[in-house]
């Protein structure tokens, strides 16, 4: 158990749109959910928490009105970059706890690779 | 079977150990293999970094992959209380999908 999935798995799109990312547990019901973004061969960096039916909490320096943060029920939550531009391209990674369990054990999807043109 | 699989532990070391710390993996496709360090309600922070076989080693780290028994290590020598904190690998085919072990816990007693 315990799987969580992303939707897409990759995304091109052109500077100025938005685009929706999507996180789901797939076996549990995930009360936080924490997004994440990556460059190439560098550590996560944590942009926000979500908790479920509330506002996310996030990191400083990221900008809540660009990156939105719905986490609508237990298993799922998106992340929508507004109005992107190229120096948002990167990969993106989304991971839960689960319910009950271990607040500091998450699970990690597979990650989102946005490219921005 | 899951792809990645990895003893949640938690696992108690005296400071001073060496600490051995495993994955397994099932898809044959993985080339790119990670280890993370996270402290509670922080982000992971790439330690490891390694591509196909072999050992690497910075510092107390070192890394090892076997690709034919796939099976990956991470070794942490003369350990520190510092280093306490949940150790996760992950693996990826082409440095895109990537595929995480759900984390040893590791807690190094002074």
């Amino acid at each position: 158990g315990a799987v969580v999935s992303q939707h897409p798995s990759r995304v091109i799109c052109k500077s100025g749109t938005s685009v929706k990312i999507e996180c789901r547990s797939l076996d549990f019901q995930a009360t936080t959910m924490f997004w994440y973004r990556q460059f190439p061969k560098q550590s996560l960096m944590l942009m926000a928490t979500s908790n479920e039916g509330s506002k996310a909490t996030y990191e400083q320096g990221v900008e809540k009105d660009k990156f939105l943060i719905n986490h609508a029920s237990l298993t799922l939550s998106t992340l929508t970059v507004t109005s992107a531009h190229p120096e948002d391209s990167s990969f993106y990674i989304c991971s839960a706890s689960k319910a009950g369990g271990p607040t500091d054990t998450q699970y990690f999807g597979p990650g989102t690779r946005l490219t921005v043109l | 079977q899951k792809e990645v699989e990895q003893d949640p532990g938690p696992l108690s070391v005296p400071e001073g150990a060496i600490v051995s710390l495993n994955c397994t993996y099932s898809n044959s496709a993985f080339q790119y293999f990670m280890w993370y360090r996270q402290y509670s309600r922080k982000g992971p922070e790439l330690l490891m970094y390694t591509y196909s076989s072999g050992n690497k080693e910075d510092g107390r780290f070192t890394a090892q992959v076997d690709k034919s028994s796939k099976y990956i290590s991470l070794f942490i020598r003369d350990s520190q209380p510092s280093d306490s904190a949940t150790y996760l690998c992950a693996m990826s085919p082409n440095n895109n999908d990537m595929r995480f072990g759900a984390g040893t816990r590791l807690t190094v007693k002074p």
